[in-house]
């Protein structure tokens, strides 16, 4: 099983600043990785797939990079409705996803 | 309005069974790759299960054997039938459309683009 880590697991930004969230994967995944965002009782998000391609109708403040085993997503600013919680996603290993453990994006 | 619905989620008890369904609209469930994912409370998520839009079905070792996911065409709905549940399969269980193109055997993937609401699960006795 590829096991997806998360870091930092909180992360705590003023509103308009930038915030870079990280994701390591146990073994390479190329580009198969996908970011959600999740707001409290709602379901998740789909943000990123292809490690950097953004899904429809989500704005260009997110960006995502990285391949192999080293992921990042970037806000580059914080609105209000950013504040959340984000998982990465490896599908490398189609059909059994793997998610990571989250990343709490809090109001400092 | 492309939309999913979750529903039978409850209280059981521990060796129990329960079946979920997922009420798809806007677009046909079997002509996609339809999954089932879950969320302990507190806790990240977890991939549950998969059906293909051809049938074939993949599970998670920690369900594989005890669920079955399925789906009647006629209903455009999806289900999870679990049976021998166990408290650590108490979660908030959420229906998802997996985007997937399939070309001369390979499969691309690009996300999860439809979720449910969820539907909550609690193991207890």
């Amino acid at each position: 099983e590829i096991v997806m880590t998360q870091s930092p697991a909180t992360l705590s930004v003023s509103p308009g600043e930038r915030a870079t969230l990280s994701c390591r994967a146990s073994q390479s995944v190329s580009s198969n990785l996908a970011w959600y965002q999740q707001k409290p009782g709602q379901a998740p998000r789909l943000l990123i797939y292809g490690a950097s391609t953004r899904a429809t109708g989500i704005p260009a403040r997110f960006s995502g990079s990285g391949s192999g085993t080293e992921f990042t997503l970037t806000i580059s600013s914080l609105q209000s409705e950013d504040f959340a919680v984000y998982y990465c996603q490896q599908y490398n290993n189609w059909p059994r996803l793997t998610f990571g453990g989250g990343t709490k994006v809090e109001i400092k | 309005e492309v939309q999913l619905v979750e529903s039978g989620g409850g209280l059981i008890q521990p060796g129990g069974s329960l079946r979920l369904s997922c009420a798809a609209s806007g677009f046909t469930v079997s002509s996609n790759y339809m999954s089932w994912v879950r969320q302990a409370p507190g806790k990240g998520l977890e991939w549950v299960s998969v059906i293909y839009s051809g049938g074939g079905t993949y599970y998670a070792d920690s369900v594989k054997g005890r669920f079955t996911i399925s789906r009647d065409n006629s209903k455009n709905t999806l289900y999870l039938q679990m049976n021998s549940l166990r408290a650590e399969d108490t979660a908030v269980y959420y229906c998802a459309r997996n985007i997937v193109e399939a070309a001369a055997g390979d499969y691309y993937y690009y996300g999860m683009d439809v979720w449910g609401q969820g539907t909550t699960v609690t193991v207890s006795s």
